[in-house]
């Protein structure tokens, strides 16, 4: 089957690092995704991997391990403005199905 | 480009009802996926299309939902009737193909809610 693992929940401080980590397990993986999606909003696109390793953009860096299934999200002197919930997304390799993980609602406090 | 749009934004109806909606997807884009999102089950796919061809329908929960593409730039969701049930949040989303990314660009979605 497919499945997708994340926190339901993170909280930090306002200038803070804080990780967001998603396990997978797909038939086939062609691409992650992170998305970063406000309350009553769309979700908006914020990092992709294919191959293993870091990725890095500005405040925000995503990793890749194909072979354990796992990624993960660091964000980095968090804002107010980055409270939202971050979705993992896998793209189903041969297709363009692409399955996302229920989200982790973060919570930046001052 | 305007991005993604869909309508209504709100839609509030009874139990047994005819519900539609509506997508314009990004110009250009040859993909175009409609999901369902609730607080319990996330992000759900139900149908994308191809050159407003159906690829994967495997999403859609039931006969009561049905979509169409009848053009590059439009695309319909119906339920018929709707239930308490399919209460939720109806995003639309397109994409490019042959991009290293295909990255999914979202329509504001619309809350339906059925009573």
């Amino acid at each position: 089957g497919q499945n997708i693992d994340q926190p339901t929940e993170m909280t930090a401080t306002e200038g803070a690092i804080v990780q967001i980590n998603c396990t997978y397990q797909t038939s086939g993986f062609n691409g992650l995704f992170w998305y970063q999606q406000h309350a009553g909003e769309a979700p908006t696109f914020l990092s992709y991997n294919v191959l293993d390793g870091l990725e890095e953009k500005g405040r925000f860096s995503s990793f890749l391990s194909r072979s354990k299934g796992y990624s993960y999200l660091l964000l980095k002197e968090l804002q107010m403005k980055d409270s939202a919930s971050y979705l993992c997304a896998v793209r189903v390799s041969g297709t363009y199905k692409y399955i996302f993980g229920t989200g982790t609602r973060l919570k930046v406090l001052a | 480009d305007a991005g993604v749009i869909q309508s209504p934004r709100h839609e509030v109806t009874e139990m047994g009802q005819e519900v539609t909606l509506r997508c314009k997807p990004i110009s250009g884009h040859d993909y175009l996926f409609w999901y369902r999102q609730t607080m319990m089950r996330g992000l759900e796919l139900l149908i994308y299309f191809n050159n407003n061809v159906p690829i994967d329908d495997s999403g859609m929960p039931e006969d009561r939902f049905s979509a169409k593409m009848p053009n590059a730039s439009f695309s319909t969701l119906k339920i018929q009737p709707s239930e308490p049930r399919d209460s939720a949040v109806y995003f639309c989303a397109s994409t490019l193909s042959g991009r290293a990314k295909n990255i999914q660009y979202f329509g504001a979605g619309t809350r339906l809610s059925v009573l």
